[in-house]
């Protein structure tokens, strides 16, 4: 079974500190992993997967399949960081299910 | 504009009366799916979709129903709704395995089953 842990439920950060949210998972294949951003009333969107290796909005992700983990990080947390973000897990080959963790609500004080 | 569109938006109805929730997307994809979005959950996958045809559980799909006749629509359909069902549902599409990159959701339906 996949499973994906997200173990803070807010994290709260001031503007310029730096940003890591923790995602762990548990597969025993071959997994893709994803981070989604959900803005306040807005649509879930797709941040990054690792398969691309990109930086999106400044965010960086790295799996580390010895600690099977896929945290977010970003140096700098700006306002408009502050959403509901998600990681996620599929098996690699492309049509298989998606399993989400819980969610991390990220709060950026002024 | 590449969008899924999901209709409705609000949906209030009662114990035992089927309904269907639509989902369209103008973008091709071959991979369609149903979420489900619950305080503390999180989104939980109900069914996926591979391709015309071809449709797979995920990880809480029981008392729901999906097809996928055309590649373009997926909708989601509850037989017998229950007060359980109340939850905010997504439609996504996304072009895994054809070397895209970027899912797309729906806007969201919000199900209230009384």
């Amino acid at each position: 079974a996949q499973r994906v842990t997200q173990p803070e439920k807010l994290l709260s950060v001031f503007k310029g500190a730096p940003v890591e949210l923790k995602c762990n998972y548990s597969y025993s294949g071959s997994p893709e992993l994803f981070w989604y951003v959900q803005y306040s009333r807005q649509r879930l969107q797709l941040l990054l997967r690792h398969i691309s290796r990109e930086s999106i909005k400044g965010f960086t992700a790295d799996l580390n399949k010895g600690e099977t983990s896929f945290h977010l990080k970003k140096p700098f947390a700006q306002e408009e960081d502050s959403a509901m973000y998600y990681c996620a897990l599929s098996p690699s080959g492309g049509y298989q299910k998606v399993t989400f963790g819980t969610g991390t609500k990220l709060q950026v004080i002024p | 504009e590449a969008q899924v569109t999901q209709n409705p938006r609000y949906l209030i109805t009662v114990t035992g009366k089927k309904l269907t929730v639509t989902c369209s997307q103008n973008m091709n994809h071959e991979y369609m799916s149903w979420y489900r979005q619950d305080p503390g959950l999180g989104l939980r996958q109900i069914y996926y979709s591979m391709n015309v045809e071809v449709t797979d559980k995920g990880d809480v799909p029981e008392g729901y129903k999906v097809s996928r006749k055309e590649k373009r629509n997926f909708p989601l359909i509850l037989e017998s709704p229950s007060p359980n069902q109340t939850s905010l549902y997504f439609c996504a599409s996304d072009p895994r395995g054809t070397g895209g990159s970027e899912a797309f959701f729906g806007q969201g339906t919000r199900l209230t089953v009384v």
